[in-house]
């Protein structure tokens, strides 16, 4: 089944701590990507990923990281979690090369930090 | 001023009845125009999608945009309750993989 898996779905941590949310995809799509979503924000871009090794900021960068080593493979990493991170978490896979408007998004991830 | 605007609702209406969802924007750039929807505890699904300008139709949804006022719309025929969920616009250039998300409306439809 194609799909794109997200873990932990829920994880309740402490400022400071850091943490890493894995995302991996099943369907060798070049393109991934990690969103946040908060109530009267929507969908906010983190970082993107076009290819292996490719990695570029999106619209909310600050105080996340990312790496592409595997195609497959594109974890988030809160090197230091604040209480303003608390949120929820997506991961999304497209195909790349101009219309990848079907994104393919996990299960989400419910972050709160302490 | 967001490049993408929705209203986040909560819309509620009876079931069988025809819904429109609504989005505007700002960047005369948008070529692509989709709608996702998400149902509670899941990860956003694409519904449909439009290139351009005009109309498309699938089954009971039917997409619109029109691009010289910059709005656009989801209509839903004989609404279900399987259909509550929330529904977000979102926009792209062409030749690009970045997508701009509206907030979101939340749809209930009750029996």
């Amino acid at each position: 089944e194609a799909q794109v898996t997200q873990n932990p779905r829920y994880l309740i941590t402490v400022t400071g701590k850091k943490l890493t949310v894995t995302c991996s995809q099943n369907m060798n799509h070049e393109y991934m990507s990690w969103y946040r979503q908060d109530p009267g924000l929507g969908l906010r871009q983190i970082y993107y990923s076009m290819n292996v090794e490719v990695t570029d900021k999106g619209d909310v960068p600050e105080g996340y990281k990312v790496s592409r080593k595997e195609k497959r493979n594109f974890p988030l990493i809160l090197e230091s979690p604040s209480p303003n991170q608390t949120s929820l978490y997506f991961c999304a896979s497209s195909y790349t090369g101009g219309i990848s408007y079907e994104q393919y998004f996990g299960p989400g991830t419910r972050l709160t930090v302490t | 001023q967001k490049e993408v605007e929705q209203d986040p609702g909560p819309l509620s209406v009876p079931e069988g009845a025809i819904v429109s969802l609504n989005c505007t924007y700002s960047n005369s750039a948008f070529q692509y125009f989709m709608w996702y929807r998400q149902y509670s505890r899941k990860g956003p699904e694409l519904l449909m999608y439009t290139y351009s300008s005009g109309n498309k139709e699938d089954g009971r949804f039917t997409a619109q945009v029109d691009k010289s006022s910059k709005y656009i719309s989801l209509f839903i025929r004989d609404s279900q309750p399987s259909d509550s969920a929330t529904y977000l616009c979102a926009c792209s250039e062409y030749n690009t993989d970045k997508l701009i998300f509206g907030t979101g409306t939340r749809l209930q439809v009750f029996p």
